[in-house]
């Protein structure tokens, strides 16, 4: 059975550094999905990672994938306040997409 | 553009009480999913549909039903309301198999049940 595991659950920033959020999958995968949600609203599409190695930017979150290590990376610059939220990777197998956890981040002044 | 629409967007149910969510989405997606999120917790899945007269089993099944009789809709149903099912409950739609295949989810359907 796919499980998808994130790390950190909780990341607290400060405006202006960088850190990264991991996320590990357990099965082979067809897609590694990136979703952002804010405080008691919906999901929204950040990224769909569909091979080995792809990299997608937007502003200041980069994601990654690596298929043989079954881990991908979201990559956040230079962080602002804008940026808190919670941050959920997805992967999906056979069909059904299953979710991490989530990483909830706050950015501080 | 209307993408995936949820009602009601709340509700609270007594103990024994039957509902069903309603889910429609007008992107024509062959897939549909149901989940739930409990309070700071990640989304579970409940079932999918793959195309209509399709639907499988997701990670939490038990307590729920569904049905794909269009592709534009996919109601999940509750017998039996118990407290645990207290949750958010969220649909979603995407167009698995034409390269970007992100998932489009409603607004969410916030269950309490007493």
């Amino acid at each position: 059975e796919l499980k998808v595991e994130q790390n950190p659950l909780f990341l607290s920033m400060q405006e202006g550094k960088n850190y990264t959020i991991y996320c590990n999958y357990s099965t082979t995968s067809d897609r590694l999905y990136w979703y952002r949600q804010d405080p008691g609203k919906s999901l929204e599409s950040l990224f769909v990672l569909l091979s080995n190695g792809a990299v997608k930017q937007e502003g200041r979150l980069m994601a990654s994938l690596d298929t043989k290590a079954r881990l991908s990376t979201l990559h956040i610059t230079a962080a602002v306040h804008d940026l808190s939220a919670t941050y959920f990777c997805a992967a999906d197998n056979n069909n059904d997409m299953r979710f991490g956890a989530g990483t909830r981040l706050t950015v501080k002044p | 553009n209307a993408g995936v629409t949820q009602t009601p967007k709340f509700r609270i149910l007594k103990i024994g009480q039957s509902m069903t969510l309603q889910c429609t989405q007008d992107m024509n997606h062959n897939y549909m999913y149901w989940y739930r999120q409990d309070p700071g917790m990640g989304l579970k899945l409940i079932y999918y549909s793959v195309g209509a007269g399709i639907t499988d089993k997701g990670e939490v099944p038990n307590g729920y039903n569904v049905s794909r009789s269009t592709t534009e809709d996919f109601p999940l149903r509750l017998e039996l309301a118990a407290p645990s099912q207290t949750s958010v409950y969220f649909c979603a739609s995407s167009d698995q198999g034409r390269g970007n295949t992100e998932a489009f989810f409603g607004q969410g359907t916030r269950l309490t049940v007493v």
